[in-house]
């Protein structure tokens, strides 16, 4: 199984500050068709997950673009250009390419300080 | 407005059974790839099965394999997780999340296993 490690675990944060969060898998990510299949997660506080980003860099509609994801290989961030209050949440990855099973991150929570 | 919506969770015995449905609307199901998606209290997520659009194949974690049964009704734009032989390692919000990569979740149901 692919392992994801995620860190930092929490992220303290100043309103207005970039955050970034790091992502590692066990092995590469890359499929055999050449695309990534690593997603990225939001979990505001009390409500279902929701997802941000997709294949490494796509965005999901709706999503602001001070979110960005990038990376290649085993190594991904995501990352936030300002942060703004309604950001405080837990993030997770999750790779969808070596299935089954699909597996996550176990979670960065961003706080603000 | 594209939706999914899941209902059956409750508080059940350990060695029991419970069938947790998921009620799609605002999209094509039939060509959709659906999952389960669960999260035990204060933890991470945790993928638990998948299954394909046609219902032709079916996949889940080592931990359910044997015990947890994923099935669809096309017609019934329905996705079900049958839950055998429960534990208490099994107490969780269970998620129904559109297509493999999960781009649209529900408000999760819960469901405990405890004596």
């Amino acid at each position: 199984d692919v392992v994801m490690t995620q860190s930092p675990i929490s992220l303290p944060v100043t309103l207005g500050q970039p955050a970034s969060i790091s992502c590692r898998s066990s092995q590469s990510l890359v499929h055999s068709n050449g695309n990534t299949y690593l997603n990225w997660f939001q979990q505001r506080p009390g409500q279902s997950p929701r997802r941000l980003i997709y294949e490494v860099s796509k965005r999901d509609s709706g999503v602001p673009d001070r979110f960005s994801g990038s990376g290649s290989g085993t190594d991904f961030t995501l990352k936030i250009s300002r942060v703004e209050a309604e950001d405080v949440a837990v993030y997770y990855c999750m790779q969808g390419t070596h299935w089954p099973p699909w597996t996550f991150g176990q979670g960065t929570k961003v706080e603000i300080k | 407005e594209v939706q999914v919506v899941e209902s059956g969770g409750g508080l059940v015995q350990p060695g029991e059974s419970l069938r947790l449905s998921c009620a799609a609307s605002g999209f094509t199901f039939r060509s959709y790839w659906m999952s389960w998606v669960r999260q035990a209290p204060g933890k991470g997520l945790e993928w638990v099965a998948n299954i394909k659009h046609d219902g032709s194949e079916k996949y889940y974690v080592d931990s359910v394999k044997g015990r947890f049964t994923i099935s669809r009704d096309n017609a019934k734009n329905s996705l079900y997780l049958q839950m055998d032989s429960l534990r208490a390692e099994d107490t969780a919000v269970y998620y129904c999340a559109r297509a493999r990569g999960c781009e649209i979740w529900g408000q999760g149901t819960m469901v405990t296993v405890s004596s």
